[in-house]
């Protein structure tokens, strides 16, 4: 059983470029989560799909962000227009639908904007 | 008050020791909880979960629920230099909803 991947891992970019993150669940898993963390803070959340429905989004999640799971597999986050602010760590997150909430991070993506 | 808090540590220790880790909770109406070990620069790791039903023990670690007082602990006993870590406290929305609310984690330091 492989756990959650997420690709790049690392992601520099400059300031108004656009970036797109790419996580791959648990297989079995039918819920998946995005976070974000920034330094001596707690994990943040995003945004989270059920199968291929995006359920609930934050109000962090400005409208240059958008996230999709076509397929309910894979899911993607784009940031448009990217600023030194959306400097963080993004982490996915997937559950399988017994336990929801038991939520199972992968390694994330750190995003450094210049 | 934020819904969920923790100190931030550091929470020294010496190796053998037992580290109690508290973090406390604004809605009384919270019915489940959920530990994750955070190790520098990786990403976190579920340990622990559970219900306002009861205390739950696993190998080294005991999570207890205090429901009179809002806050649930993490007993690790026979703490060992490779416990030494961030962990973070989540809890979810009371009824509907999965999204998990973290504290800012509290760093333990297990010392040799």
């Amino acid at each position: 059983d492989t756990g959650v991947s997420q690709n790049p891992r690392h992601k520099i970019t400059k300031r108004g470029q656009n970036v797109t993150f790419r996580c791959d669940p648990i297989s079995e898993h039918n819920r998946l989560y995005w976070y974000r963390q920034t330094l001596g803070q707690g994990p943040e959340f995003l945004t989270y799909f059920q199968n291929e429905a995006q359920l609930e989004k934050s109000r962090l999640l400005s409208d240059r962000f958008s996230a999709e799971r076509p397929k309910g597999s894979f899911s993607t986050l784009e940031i448009q227009r990217t600023e030194q602010g959306d400097s963080a760590m993004y982490l996915c997150a997937s559950s399988p639908q017994r336990a929801p909430r038991e939520q199972y991070f992968g390694p994330g993506t750190r995003l450094t904007v210049t | 008050q934020k819904e969920v808090e923790q100190n931030s540590g550091p929470l020294s220790v010496p190796e053998g020791a037992i580290a109690s880790l508290n973090c406390t909770y604004s809605d009384r109406g919270s019915q489940s909880f959920f530990w994750y070990r955070q190790y520098s620069g990786k990403s976190p790791e579920l340990i622990m979960f559970i219900y306002s039903n009861g205390d739950k023990e696993d190998g080294r670690f005991t999570a207890q629920l205090n429901k009179a007082s809002q806050y649930v602990s993490l007993l690790i006993r026979d703490s060992q230099p490779s416990d030494s870590a961030t962990y973070l406290c989540a809890v979810p929305p009371r009824g509907g909803g999965n999204k998990l609310t973290f504290g800012t984690g509290t760093q333990l330091k297990v010392e040799l």
